[in-house]
């Protein structure tokens, strides 16, 4: 299972766009990204998931360079509510074991 | 439709005793993972049951042992508990086996005393 480093904080303002990078240098053939939010005291919630280029939901973006080494969650317009610890992970298919890294505490301001 | 259920959401229990945590996942799905989190070690993957087999281990002792009933349903048990228990044992489930959008519960918060 490729190792995932992210930045361990980053602070925000309400209605700025807010990008975190996940480097994943070892990520295999198989190997998907995918990306969890975190409220202290819940169960992690998957936010989006992605193999290349670029994925799109309602409340995210993951962008994937071509050599899949590093990837980048967007959100956009921030509000207080995204205040939380945000996971990358990366896996193949076939199992769900999922390792999480230290993560990203995201703290967004008014 | 319901979200993953965790029983009890809180323990409190003492060295030396077992304890068992429950997990319901969601109707239909087939996979129940589960995981510790402590503030030092964060995450932890500790086994994953589809279709009553268990088919992943985390780095975890023998004391932590799980099980899946024919209904998904999932417990986990630990013997002989420590001090370093005490953590947050969340139970993720996801509709199949591949690596897909997994659903966690809030999560049982035990505490060894």
């Amino acid at each position: 299972l490729a190792k995932t480093t992210q930045p361990i904080s980053m602070d925000s303002y309400e209605g700025q766009e807010v990008n975190i990078t996940c480097s994943h240098n070892n990520i295999a053939t198989n190997d998907y990204i995918t990306w969890y939010q975190q409220f202290p005291s819940q169960g992690p919630r998957f936010i989006i998931q992605g193999y290349k280029t670029k994925v799109t939901n309602e409340v995210a973006s993951l962008f994937i360079p071509a050599d899949r080494k590093s990837s980048t969650l967007s959100l956009p317009r921030v509000s207080l509510s995204d205040t939380a610890v945000y996971y990358c992970l990366v896996g193949d298919v076939g199992g769900n074991k999922l390792v999480f890294g230290a993560g990203t505490i995201l703290r967004v301001k008014s | 439709k319901a979200g993953v259920t965790q029983t009890p959401r809180y323990l409190i229990k003492t060295r030396g005793q077992q304890v068992t945590l429950s997990c319901s996942p969601i109707s239909g799905h087939r996979s129940v993972s589960w995981y510790q989190q402590t503030p030092g070690q964060g995450l932890q993957f500790l086994f994953e049951y589809f279709s009553e087999t268990q088919r992943n281990k985390g780095n975890f002792p023998g004391r932590f042992s799980g099980r899946q009933f024919s209904n998904s349903r999932s417990e986990m048990n630990v013997s002989t508990l420590e001090l370093g228990d005490s953590a947050l044992y969340l139970c993720a489930s996801s509709i199949q086996e591949s690596y897909n959008e997994q659903f966690f519960g809030p999560g049982t918060r035990l505490t060894v005393l």
